[in-house]
């Protein structure tokens, strides 16, 4: 079955230590972006990925890493979060940056305390 | 910058029609998007229309395109329980830009 994974899907951590969201395609998609989702503000792109070792950022990278090592995986790395960072985390996949569908992962609800 | 705006609520009654509108400001959007979000769920494609359609009908989906006011609207024939969440708009010009979505809420 083609799909997105994220880990985990819920995560409750403490200001300023690190953690680390996986994401993983199947479908050898090329590529792979992470948003936020915050009510009242839709989804906003945090960084982008259109192949591997080629990552770009979108428009809220502050706080936020990726890697792109490997075609199938995209995780999402914050190394000193805070609690503005607290949000609905989704992962999306697609052939290319112009293809039609973009699928995406079951979301990540992360709580900064 | 680009920009794509939804109102953030519609409620309706079982067996009614709804209409959610989203405006957008990138014209050269070459793709519009309706995604679905259910409770805790990801979001899923729901349908999309070219820029150069002003109409395109899928089952119980209408969705129609007025491409000189900017104006996408999303139509659920005979709207279901089943229908409630979240629905979002979305164009894609160079990068995929989401509205800030519509709950919406049928009542039985």
């Amino acid at each position: 079955e083609a799909q997105v994974t994220q880990n985990p899907r819920y995560l409750i951590t403490v200001t300023g230590k690190k953690l680390t969201v996986t994401c993983s395609q199947n479908m050898n998609h090329e590529y792979m972006s992470w948003y936020r989702q915050d009510p009242g503000l839709g989804l906003r792109q945090i960084y982008y990925s259109m192949n591997v070792e080629v990552t770009d950022k979108g428009d809220v990278p502050e706080g936020y890493k990726v890697s792109r090592k490997e075609k199938r995986n995209f995780p999402l790395i914050l190394e000193s979060p805070s609690p503005n960072q607290t949000s609905l985390y989704f992962c999306a996949s697609s052939w290319d940056r112009v293809d039609t569908e973009a699928f995406f992962g079951q979301g990540t609800r992360l709580t900064v305390v | 910058g680009e920009d794509v705006e939804q109102s953030l609520f519609l409620s309706v009654r079982e067996g009614d029609s709804s209409v959610i509108n989203c405006t957008y400001t990138d014209s050269s959007s070459t793709y519009l998007y309706w995604y679905k979000q259910e409770p805790g769920a990801g979001l899923q494609l729901l349908t999309y229309i070219f820029s150069n359609m002003d109409m395109k009908q899928d089952q119980r989906l209408t969705v129609l395109l007025n491409k000189k006011d900017k104006h996408l609207s999303l139509r659920i024939a005979d709207t279901q329980t089943g229908d409630s969440a979240i629905y979002f708009c979305a164009e894609k010009g160079g990068k995929l830009i989401f509205g800030q979505g519509t709950e919406l809420s049928v009542k039985p």
